[in-house]
């Protein structure tokens, strides 16, 4: 499973758009990346998933350049509510039925400042 | 959210005893993995499952014991709890396409 390495942690202040950089030099051909967003004392709750280029939903957009060595996270215009730990991940995605792994790392702590 | 439940929430034991966790669902998703998160080593797999009564370790197995008698319902059981089991307990389903879907989490304070 390719390691992923981003920052420990990000400042930023309402409003703002914030942007966090994970790195996954050795990812493979089958591999996803998958960003989950997890608040205190709760379970991490899945925000986006991508393979290329870029994806966007309600949330967040995911870019991803054509080596596919780094992925980054966007969250335009945060609020206060969007201050909490954010993983990156990368794992292949069970096509031929196996399970879904996924392994954490410590995730960046963003903390959105008034 | 995922139709995933966690009992109990919070508890609290002595060293030695059993404990059991347990893990609902209502997705009919394939796939329950259970994790541990401790501080400074994020989410670890302690054992997830492919389907009724088809199980296997992840990476921190050591002490714990899982059982999935019904699609709905995945068990973690520490034989005998210790101090290092303090942890939170998180319980994770997927589908066969899909990414994890967490649960809210169970806090296990061993005494």
């Amino acid at each position: 499973l390719a390691k992923t390495t981003q920052p420990i942690s990000m400042d930023s202040y309402e409003g703002q758009e914030v942007n966090i950089t994970c790195s996954h030099n050795n990812i493979a051909t089958n591999d996803y990346i998958t960003w989950y967003q997890q608040f205190p004392s709760q379970g991490p709750r899945f925000i986006i998933q991508g393979y290329k280029t870029k994806v966007t939903n309600e949330v967040a957009s995911l870019f991803i350049p054509a080596d596919r060595k780094s992925s980054t996270l966007s969250l335009p215009r945060v609020s206060l509510s969007d201050t909490a730990v954010y993983y990156c991940l990368v794992g292949d995605r069970p096509f031929s039925g196996g399970y879904n792994k996924l392994i954490f790392g410590a995730g960046t702590r963003l903390a959105v400042h008034p | 959210d995922a139709g995933i439940t966690q009992s109990p929430r919070h508890k609290v034991t002595e060293t030695g005893t059993p404990v059991t966790l347990r893990c609902h669902q209502t997705e009919n998703h394939r796939y329950m993995y259970w994790y541990r998160q401790d501080p400074g080593h994020g989410l670890r797999l302690i054992h997830y499952s492919y389907g009724v009564k088809d199980t296997d370790k992840g990476e921190v197995s050591d002490g714990y014991s899982v059982s999935r008698s019904k699609t709905e319902d995945f068990l973690l059981t520490l034989e005998s709890a210790t101090s290092s089991q303090t942890s939170v307990y998180f319980c994770a389903i997927s589908g066969t396409q899909e990414t994890q879907y967490f649960g809210p989490g169970t806090r296990l304070l061993v005494l």
